[in-house]
Order: structure tokens, then sequence, then C-alpha cells
């Protein structure tokens, strides 16, 4: 079974600017959820897509968005990028609840606002 | 709210020596521990999980974890540490019937030296 792909797998964007990134989860999976990884926060809960349906939300502020697609794939979109946004952002992807199933990760976006 | 700690950044262990790293968790009905492993440039792997059952949880490359509901701790153990488990190691917990949210420790750095 092929694992979770994400793309682009580097990015550099200038502040103000926006980016979409995109995730191919597990065949069979319905969940998909996104995090920000940071050295100084650690890892961060983004949101949680089930059926192209947002089933859970972390706190970010509204220029972080995201949407799945029917055949499970999902996109990340963040606005007005800020230098703070520079970060590896991940997509994982799970049968079911991520908070009850085995997540699968991807390798990650890196991402850099200059 | 549920949260979950990982009071060490890092930790140092002699090659062949046993492992500990120690993760806790705030007290709030029944949690799902979870433990994942980042190896550099890569997304984080799952090792093991508690659901329900045996408190001593066995899991990949002879990783363990043990539940102690009564000291709200879940550490992950290995009785003969390799080079090759150097990684980032995160802990992460969820509650079941209150909205399913995982949230993952700020992340432990394991060096093993040779």
């Amino acid at each position: 079974k092929a694992g979770v792909t994400q793309t682009p797998r580097y990015l550099i964007k200038t502040r103000g600017q926006q980016v979409t990134l995109s995730c191919s989860p597990i065949s069979g999976h319905r969940s998909v959820s996104w995090y920000q990884q940071t050295p100084g926060q650690g890892l961060q809960f983004l949101f949680e897509y089930f059926s192209e349906t947002q089933r859970n939300k972390g706190n970010f502020p509204g220029r972080f968005s995201g949407r799945q697609f029917s055949n499970s794939r999902s996109e990340m979109n963040v606005s007005t990028l800020e230098l703070g946004d520079s970060a590896l952002y991940l997509c994982a992807s799970s049968l079911g609840s991520p908070g009850f199933d085995t997540q699968y990760f991807g390798p990650g976006t890196r991402l850099t606002v200059l | 709210a549920q949260s979950v700690a990982q009071p060490e950044d890092q930790v140092n262990v002699a090659e062949g020596n046993p492992l500990t790293v120690k993760c806790t968790y705030s007290v709030s009905g029944n949690p799902y521990l979870f433990w994942y492993v980042q190896y550099p440039n890569r997304g984080l792997q799952f090792l093991l999980k508690y659901i329900t059952g045996d408190n001593l949880v066995k899991g990949s490359y002879g990783f363990e974890a043990e539940f102690n509901k009564s000291q709200t701790s879940f550490h992950l153990k290995k009785p003969s540490a390799l080079v090759s488990d150097s990684a980032l190691y995160f802990c992460a917990v969820s509650y079941r019937n209150r909205d399913d949210k995982i949230i993952f420790g700020k992340g432990t750095r394991l060096h093993i030296l040779p």
C-alpha cells in the first residue's frame, strides 16, 4: 500500500502571499489531520477532516483553512503568510478517529516564509 | 483540559543500556495514549498505543510502555538501546467521547551514545 504523500516537499514564500499544500492519504483512510511542527512549539494540531467534513479544529487563526475532497485527498491553505508560519506541515491519515486509530504521517512540507 | 507533558527535552543513553522516555497526562476520564517516533527528515511513525487491557504495551522495534493510572504516566522503555534509536519521540493523549481530539507532547530528543 502506498503511504501518505505530501506535495510539495519544500516551499519558499514571502510575507503576504498565500500557499496551498496537498495531502494524499492511504487508500481507504477517511480521516486526514494536519499538524504544524516548529522547534519551539512542538507538534500542534491544525484540523481534522473526515468524509469531507471538518470534525475538529485547533487554535489557529482563520488564515489557516483546509478542505477534503470526495477521494479523501486534502488541501491546506494559508493566506497572508507571516514569518511565524515558517514550519514543517505534516499530514496524517487514519481509518477512523485519530484519537483512537493509528495515524500514518506523510514526510511533510517544509514552508519557509521570507 | 486534556494535556500531555514530556518533562525532558533531551535524554542521553549509552548504547546497550536501558532507556526511558517519560510522559505524563492530565487526569480526566479514561485516556488513550500513544507513542510516535520521528527520524530526521521524516514524518512521524507509530510505535505503540494503550487503549484498554494490559497496562504493559509492547510495540515496534522492541519498545514497550506501561500505563500507570495512579501516577498518570505512560513512560516509554527499551531494555537495551541501539544507536539507531536516536530520534525525536512524541507522546500523545486523547479521550474517547470528548471530541476524540489528540494532543501531542512537545517531544523528547533521544541520543544514544556509541
